[in-house]
């Protein structure tokens, strides 16, 4: 089974400055789907970036990047330039290329934004 | 344009009532979610449909929760009796496209459920 992990519960960053959170897990597949989420108290879940295992390009939106190791199947989320706005729970998640359209999501990551 | 619409925002309720959670999907998308957030378990996926029909309902945590989706444009998550462990935040998402594809899902604004 197809399985998330994020290892870091809390992370802080100093406003302005750069922060990556960590994301690994584990498949047996070829081709699938990661996202990256966004939880802040208001408890909205919005979506932050999207990456396809085929591309080997780093997909990037903005301020938010990705390092994406297939091999090493980690995904990790850069975010540059912190902002205040940027506070809240980042959530991991997967998604498989079969005919299923479940996300598996992995344990979420505190970002606190020092000013 | 509208995004996921759940009601209500919040329901308090007493343990062994009925309680009924609303979700309206965005227009055009053929896939609904139904999701449970505790800060315990996390994220976990109760049932989903695709085109109205129920796909997966594994994570329906036991007889007590019952979910439909009538058309697509309106699906319920009913629990009875309620009880003080179903306390949490409840999201409603959706999706377009095929259930293959990379199409993310859109999350509604969740209910947070609270049984005394």
């Amino acid at each position: 089974a197809q399985t998330v992990t994020q290892s870091q519960p809390e992370m802080s960053v100093q406003e302005a400055e750069t922060v990556t959170l960590s994301c690994t897990y584990d498949t047996s597949e070829s081709d699938y789907y990661l996202f990256w989420y966004k939880q802040p108290p208001s408890r909205q879940m919005i979506l932050v970036i999207r990456q396809e295992a085929y591309k080997q390009q780093n997909a990037t939106e903005n301020r938010f990047s990705v390092n994406f190791q297939k091999a090493a199947k980690s995904f990790s989320l850069k975010i540059s330039d912190s902002q205040l706005g940027d506070a809240a729970m980042y959530f991991c998640a997967y998604k498989d290329s079969s005919n299923t359209g479940k996300l598996i999501f992995g344990q979420g990551t505190t970002l606190q934004v020092k000013p | 344009d509208a995004g996921v619409i759940q009601s209500p925002r919040h329901e308090v309720t007493e343990m062994g009532q009925e309680v009924t959670l609303r979700c309206k999907p965005i227009s055009g998308h053929n896939s609904l979610f139904w999701y449970r957030q505790t800060m315990m378990r996390g994220l976990e996926l109760l049932i989903y449909f695709n085109n109205n029909v129920p796909i997966d309902d594994s994570g329906m945590p036991e007889d007590r929760f019952s979910a439909k989706m009538p058309n697509a444009s309106f699906s319920t998550l009913k629990i009875q009796p309620s009880e003080p462990r179903d306390s949490a935040v409840y999201f409603c998402a959706s999706r377009a496209g095929l259930l293959a594809s990379n199409q993310p899902q859109h999350f509604g604004d969740g209910t947070r459920l609270s049984i005394l």
